[in-house]
């Protein structure tokens, strides 16, 4: 079992819809979550870092955590094409384990 | 705020050849540093991380190796490369006070 899963997508909205985001971990011992965005060949720039379970808000990104659950997610509100790209969750503690990644597609 | 330099950024090497990627951290001391292989299509997989230099612990058995000759520096190599060597590697630093940071990447086929 791997320990991050990621919702595999690929996901297509059109302009302004909500994006939403969904990552499970197994290991109870994860203590960071972070949400990267990925362009083509590019390396992952960090979008959400969060150490706790709760929400937290950046502009029109919101990414909350469940450790309850070991449920990840990220929102996107008023989406843009220039959000389309692949999304990777990705816990742990002194090391991250990642999601396969959601490709996201925004139509203009 | 700290910042990775990874080079090259694209590398076609012929199977068997040697290989040395270099990665190299400023704004930081004593970072954390993580090479990962992503493959095309698939996340981010762990191959080696260094909690300082001379440490260097391998997450998976394979044809790479690395090294940490100095603080912000973090190598990987490999003697002979595989076709199955091909993907795009990533370097990572980590600490306390911004979280992990990735490089831009080296992107290497093997031919």
């Amino acid at each position: 079992q791997k320990e991050v899963e990621q919702d595999p997508g690929p996901l297509s909205v059109p302009e302004g819809a909500i994006v939403s985001l969904n990552c499970t971990y197994s290991n109870s011992a994860f203590q960071y979550f972070m949400w990267y965005r990925q362009y083509s060949r590019k390396g992952p720039e960090l979008l959400m870092y969060t150490y706790s379970s709760g929400n937290k808000e950046d502009g029109r990104f919101t990414a909350q955590v469940d450790k309850s659950s070991k449920y990840i997610s990220l929102f996107i509100r008023d989406s843009q094409p220039s959000d389309s790209a692949t999304y990777l969750c990705a816990a742990g503690a002194y090391k991250l384990s990642f999601g396969a990644g959601t490709t996201v597609t925004v139509r203009a | 705020s700290q910042t990775i330099h990874q080079w090259p950024a694209t590398l076609v090497q012929p199977v068997g050849s040697p290989l040395s990627l270099e990665c190299t951290v400023e704004g930081t001391s004593n970072p954390n540093l993580y090479w990962y292989r992503q493959a095309a299509g698939r996340g981010l997989q762990l191959l080696f991380y260094s909690v300082g230099i001379g440490q260097i612990s391998s997450e998976v058995p394979q044809n790479l190796s690395a090294s940490r000759p100095q603080d912000r520096q973090f190598i990987l190599s490999s003697k002979k490369l595989l076709l199955s060597d091909s993907g795009f590697y990533l370097c990572a630093s980590y600490g306390t006070a911004y979280g992990y940071t990735f490089g831009s990447g080296t992107r290497l086929t093997v031919v």
